[in-house]
């Protein structure tokens, strides 16, 4: 069965630095991978998505990277903030037709930057 | 732009009542996605609607059941609760794109 995998389930970094999050996954060939934030108590909030036939996709201090033959994602929050903290979800995506997706996530790695 | 809105925020029931949820998605959006949320299991997928046709469901048993309405208004329905219904169940609406805008849930007690 599908299974996906976020390595940490928490994850403590100091303001300023690079925030890492790993996502790895096994049978399963996704076309898109996404990432969602969410803070306590509110809906996933979508942040970035990677389709699978890229290695990488930028936006403002946010990476994310796509291995296919790894099957594995990163995730990267530069010049980290306080307010960064959160948990974030990955999700991966198949493509059924038609234009429906249905989501698969992770359980989340849950950031806390110290300031 | 509006976003996705659901009803009501917090519910409490006891053990083989129903409950109904109900959600609103961002205004042009056809796809409404369910998803049920819980400490142990993480999120998961329950159904998903499109036009008013259930298009994808998810390993949930029969007492999870949806419908959207005309007006791509979804509800969700669950009967006979038992105590692991308790959960933080989320409705999500797309524009037929893998990106999907999650309202701030419901939360379920089963007691």
């Amino acid at each position: 069965s599908q299974k996906i995998e976020q390595n940490s389930e928490a994850l403590n970094i100091q303001e300023g630095k690079t925030a890492t999050l790993t996502c790895n996954y096994t049978n399963y060939s996704p076309a898109y991978l996404q990432w969602y934030r969410q803070d306590p108590g509110r809906g996933p909030v979508f942040l970035l998505l990677i389709r699978e036939n890229e290695k990488e996709k930028r936006k403002e201090r946010l990476k994310v990277t796509f291995d296919t033959t790894l099957k594995q994602s990163l995730f990267h929050i530069t010049a980290s903030q306080p307010a960064d903290s959160a948990t974030y979800l990955c999700a991966l995506a198949g493509d059924s037709g038609a234009g429906s997706y249905q989501l698969t996530f992770g359980k989340g790695t849950k950031l806390s930057v110290i300031p | 732009k509006a976003g996705v809105t659901q009803t009501p925020r917090y519910l409490i029931k006891t053990r083989g009542q129903q409950v109904t949820l109900s959600c609103s998605p961002i205004s042009g959006h056809r796809s409404v996605s369910w998803y049920q949320q819980t400490p142990g299991q993480g999120l998961q997928f329950l159904f998903e609607y499109f036009s008013e046709t259930q298009r994808n469901k998810g390993n949930f048993p029969g007492r999870f059941s949806g419908r959207q309405f005309s007006n791509s208004r979804s509800e969700m329905n669950v009967s006979t609760l038992e105590l692991g219904d308790s959960a933080l169940y989320l409705c999500a609406s797309s524009l037929g794109l893998p990106e999907q805008f999650f309202g701030p849930g419901t939360r379920l007690t089963v007691l």
